[in-house]
């Protein structure tokens, strides 16, 4: 089945603590793109990234990293989480030209105290 | 990317046509019109995209004025399943850069 794997799904932590969520897609996109959705801030995306080895900010990008050495994974990277950084982020794959659109994952619920 | 507005919010009876509106004046000539809705906290499902021509797909039926200034979503008959948050977003065909607005809350009543 065509998807695109986020992981965790919940995910409780402390500030400061390194952690990585990680998105893979088995669609052989080149696109991918990360989001986080806030209450009354919608989706805002973090990161995006073309190709491999190719990324570029987003709307949101400070306090996150990512890397694309392989075409299937975009993982999220927050060295220093702070609570501020508690939402909803969804990964998102999707290949120029494509007649539907970006495919989004299943979401990570990420909480930092 | 261009901007989009959309209502706050809609009301539709099922079996009824839901017809949701999208202004976005300052699109230029290689944006395309986009179409996602989410339900509850899920991720959002691609619906439909068009440049200039109306497009049909399964889903729903998007029509883009000949200015490009505006665009309505069409789900011609409305479930209770569609009740969802639904985004209007328009950007290049690079798809790298998508900015997704508030969106309408569609709630289709029984």
């Amino acid at each position: 089945e065509a998807q695109v794997t986020q992981n965790p799904r919940y995910l409780i932590t402390v500030t400061g603590k390194k952690l990585t969520v990680t998105c893979s897609q088995n669609m052989n996109h080149e696109y991918m793109s990360w989001y986080r959705q806030d209450p009354g801030l919608g989706l805002r995306q973090i990161y995006y990234s073309m190709n491999v080895e190719v990324t570029d900010k987003g709307d949101v990008p400070e306090g996150y990293k990512v890397s694309r050495k392989e075409k299937r994974n975009f993982p999220l990277i927050l060295e220093s989480p702070s609570p501020n950084q508690t939402s909803l982020y969804f990964c998102a794959s999707s290949s120029p030209g494509q007649n539907y659109g970006y495919t989004f994952g299943s979401g990570t619920r990420l909480t930092v105290v | 990317d261009a901007k989009t507005t959309q209502p706050t919010s809609m009301d539709c009876a099922e079996g009824r046509a839901a017809n949701l509106p999208c202004n976005h004046s300052t699109i230029s000539g290689n944006e395309y019109v986009y179409w996602y809705r989410q339900i509850h906290s899920q991720g959002p499902q691609y619906i439909i995209h068009g440049l200039k021509n109306n497009e049909t797909n399964e889903m729903a039926s998007l029509i883009i004025t000949e200015d490009r200034k505006s665009s309505t979503l069409i789900l011609p008959h409305a479930t209770l399943r569609d009740t969802a948050v639904y985004y209007c977003i328009v950007g290049g065909t690079s798809y790298g850069k998508l900015t997704f607005g508030q969106g309408t809350i569609l709630t289709v009543h029984p």
